[in-house]
């Protein structure tokens, strides 16, 4: 039973490049959340989305930053002409549809830290 | 706006209980408490979660009081593993939504 998968695990990039990171849910749901957490900070919401739509993007920046989550296939954060700032680890959690039973847990990935030069 | 607080650290002797307070004055009845942790930059695990009674698993209890306006983790032997930071997060009960992290409290276990 694997859990939410994350690659690449480190990923560098020089400025005015694109990164793309990639998250495969838990076998079973449908809902991804993209979380950014920059060096010595707290972990940060971006986006969240369900299979073709994205649901909450308050906290995705407003330029360069994009999120899929398509029919087939993992969910892409992409990062477009990243700067330094971009540095930072980049968390995907997953969870399943709610059920009639209450809580629901997001189970997260092992991140990917972007480094960019 | 948080709807936290948390000490941001503490200090645990190896072989002894943790006990990590939170304090959620606001929280609504449809909100769920929930505990993750950090390890050394790791993803974040999820430790229990509870909406009024207390919760025992495998690796920690959770004990809400009655009013529902403070919580306390309790990791019954901490290990040198259990180092991290944990944090205490309430969560309304409407759908799939996000959780939303503070600064949580760090915990070093001491051998």
């Amino acid at each position: 039973n694997a859990g939410v998968m994350q690659n690449p695990r480190h990923l560098v990039r020089r400025r005015g490049q694109e990164a793309r990171l990639r998250c495969s849910p838990m076998k079973g749901h449908s809902h991804v959340y993209w979380y950014r957490q920059l060096p010595e900070e707290g972990l940060k919401f971006m986006v969240y989305l369900q299979k073709e739509n994205i649901i909450d993007e308050s906290g995705m920046p407003k330029e360069r930053f994009s999120a899929e989550f398509p029919k087939e296939g993992p969910s892409i954060l992409r990062i477009q002409q990243v700067v330094r700032g971009d540095s930072a680890a980049y968390f995907c959690a997953s969870s399943p549809m709610k059920g009639s039973s209450g809580a629901n847990v997001l189970t997260f990935g092992a991140g990917s830290r972007l480094t960019v030069l | 706006d948080a709807k936290t607080t948390q000490p941001p650290s503490m200090d645990c002797a190896e072989g002894r209980a943790a006990n990590l307070p939170c304090n959620h004055s606001t929280i609504s009845g449809n909100e769920y408490v929930y505990w993750y942790r950090q390890i050394h930059s790791q993803g974040p695990q999820y430790i229990i979660h509870g909406l009024k009674n207390n919760e025992t698993n495998e690796m920690a209890s959770l004990i809400i009081t009655e009013d529902r306006k403070s919580s306390t983790l309790i990791l019954p032997h901490a290990t040198l593993r259990d180092t991290a930071v944990y944090y205490c997060i309430v969560r309304e009960d409407f759908g799939n939504e996000k959780l939303t992290f503070g600064t949580g409290t760090r915990l070093t276990i001491i051998p």
